[in-house]
């Protein structure tokens, strides 16, 4: 069984470029959400997708968007990006949308904006 | 608005000396209080879920509880390899949304 995977592990943009990081699910599960976490700060939800439709979103710009495949993997995108968007980016897959479901982390993409 | 309060910030232990870090929440409806572990530059690695009150679960040296209002996590004799920040989550919404707080880092020196 694999766990969630993640790429690229690093990148580095500069402001106004977009970006888009990939994430595989952890094999038997269909919801990923992803999460910006910046330095010292804990995961803040961006948005959650279940069986390829956006289930949930937290308080980010709509320049932060995303996709579900078929087979569950995802993407986000982020357009437009600006500094403050230098952060670690974390998926998470989870089965279904039970409440109160653990969630399994990837190991990240550290994307740099300068 | 949910919110996940976690202290202290920042703990430094000797080897073997016990200690409790907490997570007081606030939250309409808990779904479910999630314990996570976070080494530097990876993602957070699942520990426990408690659903309700009074509940308690346990894992080699770490045991986790949970009342209406915080949750306690309990080290016993910790090792340097304990040394992590811990993070503490609850989940409240229809979705899996989930609230993080900022987490504790545990030091734990030989």
């Amino acid at each position: 069984e694999t766990g969630v995977t993640q790429s690229p592990t690093h990148l580095i943009k500069t402001r106004g470029q977009q970006v888009t990081l990939r994430c595989s699910s952890q094999s038997g599960h269909n919801t990923v959400s992803w999460y910006q976490q910046a330095l010292g700060q804990g995961p803040q939800f961006i948005f959650q997708y279940y069986r390829e439709e956006e289930n949930g979103r937290g308080n980010f710009p709509p320049r932060f968007s995303g996709l579900q495949f078929p087979n569950y993997s995802s993407e986000l995108n982020v357009n437009a990006l600006e500094l403050d968007d230098s952060a670690l980016y974390l998926c998470a897959s989870s089965s279904g949308t039970h409440l109160g479901n653990e969630q399994f982390f990837g190991p990240g993409t550290r994307l740099t904006v300068l | 608005e949910d919110q996940v309060t976690q202290s202290p910030e920042a703990l430094r232990l000797q080897e073997g000396e016990s200690s409790s870090l907490n997570c007081s929440y606030t939250v309409s409806g808990l779904r479910g209080l999630f314990w996570y572990r976070q080494d530097p530059g990876k993602g957070p690695e699942f520990l426990f879920t408690l659903y309700s009150a009074g509940e308690e679960k346990e894992k080699e040296r770490l045991k986790a509880t949970l009342t209406k209002k915080e949750s306690f996590l309990h080290i016993t004799a910790p090792k340097p390899e304990d040394s992590a920040t811990y993070l503490c989550a609850v989940n409240s919404g229809g979705y899996q949304k989930v609230t993080f707080g900022i987490g504790t880092k545990l030091q734990v020196i030989p």
